[in-house]
């Protein structure tokens, strides 16, 4: 099985700043890596699929980028409604897929 | 517009069952891949199960192998999880999250549905 961790746990950011929110596979899962974002209460949304693709209505402030092991969602100038939990998710070598822990991204 | 949504969650007694629903609609159901994902309280996502667009083909995360079945009947577009031997580790918020398939064999989850709700406890 391949583990994902996600650092850090907890990014506090101000509204208009960048945020980097890095993830690592245990072995390398190619350019087979998703990005997902969940507010409290809500389904995650998919953000980024095939490590930098943007999904259908993301906006441009959001971007992924890595290949093997490392990862890395950037998110260029926060903004009030980016405020959530964000997952990566491996899907080279399944079953299982396995999602990172988590980071959220907080208001500072 | 792609919808999927989950029905039949509750409140069950350790060792008990349950089956959970997923109705879709909005797309060729019999061609998708379907999931579901689990997300204990306060915890992150976790996948369960899966199984491919003419049933054919179903997996299992380790832990529910042999106790939760995942089906799904295309001329209802309707995806099941039936979970039996139920224990309070199971409790969480069950996902049904349909599968996008991206050249070959390698499937990401491009919608979801808001979940049901499954708490175990006596």
């Amino acid at each position: 099985e391949i583990v994902m961790t996600q650092s850090p746990a907890t990014l506090s950011v101000s509204l208009g700043e960048r945020a980097t929110l890095s993830c690592r596979a245990s072995q390398s899962v190619s350019d087979n890596l998703a990005w997902y974002q969940q507010k409290p209460g809500q389904a995650p949304r998919l953000l980024i699929y095939g490590a930098s693709a943007r999904a259908t209505g993301i906006p441009a402030r959001f971007s992924g980028s890595g290949s093997g092991t490392e990862f890395t969602l950037t998110i260029s100038s926060l903004q009030s409604e980016d405020f959530a939990v964000y997952y990566c998710q491996q899907y080279d070598n399944w079953p299982p897929w396995t999602f990172g822990q988590g980071t959220k991204v907080e208001i500072k | 517009e792609v919808r999927v949504l989950e029905s039949g969650g509750g409140l069950v007694q350790p060792g008990g069952s349950l089956r959970l629903s997923c109705a879709a609609s909005g797309f060729s159901f019999n061609n998708y891949l379907m999931a579901w994902v689990r997300q204990a309280p306060g915890k992150g996502l976790e996948w369960v199960s899966a199984i491919t667009g003419g049933g054919s083909s179903t997996y299992y995360e380790n832990f529910v192998k042999g106790r939760f079945t995942i089906s799904r009947d295309n001329s209802k577009n309707t995806l099941y999880l039936q979970m039996n031997s139920l224990s309070a580790e199971d409790t969480a918020l069950y996902f049904c999250a349909r599968g996008r398939q991206q050249l070959g064999a390698w499937y990401y989850f491009d919608w979801w549905g808001q979940g049901t709700l499954v708490t175990v406890a006596s």
